[in-house]
């Protein structure tokens, strides 16, 4: 299975920028595709998709977010940050069955 | 809108069964696989089950292969997962979602199961 490793947790200011990275044990880009997602859990909610295949924005996702990578390396970007926006994010990819999640990073604030 | 509502968690016992369901609005459930995903309590996210849209084939991960089923009945716009000889590793928020080429589109807003004697 392919592996996803996330740092568990990054503290940010508000207004600020943040960066949550995510790296797979192996490539999940295939030709031009990078078959990574991102998503976003608020506490007692589900998860919602944020980013597909890297850096397409999910319908109605703010265009705070943004996501950046190939190969084995991967970004989220939240910039700024709101309020709103703590929360615990994962990556996930569908390179290889079965589809595999990161740890998750949770975003707290500073 | 899409909404999903999984349905059929509960407090059993090791070793018993329990059958979940969730049922879809929204869009055309016959035309899309379908996944269950599970949670632990403080714990990451877990993929175990997928259904294509006509059922023609199915996955699981190996930590659930030969105790769960996952199943549909488009004419009810439902999806199930029928879980047998549960354990207590098998505690977790249990989701349906939809499949987007093996990402996760829509989720539903998840169904407790607790097991614990």
């Amino acid at each position: 299975d392919i592996v996803l490793t996330q740092s568990p947790a990054l503290a940010v200011s508000l207004g600020q920028r943040a960066t949550i990275s995510c790296r797979a044990s192996q490539s999940v880009s295939i030709s031009r595709y990078n078959l990574m997602h991102w998503y976003q859990q608020k506490p007692g909610q589900q998860p919602k998709l944020l980013i597909y295949r890297a850096s397409n924005l999910a319908s109605g996702i703010p265009a705070r977010f943004s996501g950046s990578g190939s190969g084995t390396d991967f970004t989220l970007t939240i910039n700024p940050v709101q309020a709103d926006d703590i929360a615990t994010y994962y990556c996930q990819q569908s390179r290889e069955s079965p589809p595999t999640f990161g740890g998750g990073t949770k975003l707290e604030l500073k | 809108e899409v909404q999903l509502v999984e349905s059929g968690g509960g407090l059993v016992k090791p070793g018993s069964s329990l059958k979940l369901s969730c049922v879809a609005s929204g869009f055309t459930f016959s035309s899309y696989g379908m996944h269950w995903i599970r949670q632990a309590p403080k714990k990451g996210l877990e993929w175990i089950a997928l259904i294509y849209y006509d059922s023609s084939n199915k996955y699981y991960a190996d930590s659930v292969k030969g105790r769960f089923t996952i199943s549909r009945d488009n004419s009810k716009n439902t999806l199930y997962l029928e879980m047998n000889s549960l354990r207590s590793e098998d505690t977790a928020m249990y989701y349906c979602a939809k499949n987007g080429q093996l990402l996760f589109d829509y989720w539903g807003q998840g169904v407790m199961v607790t097991v614990s004697s």
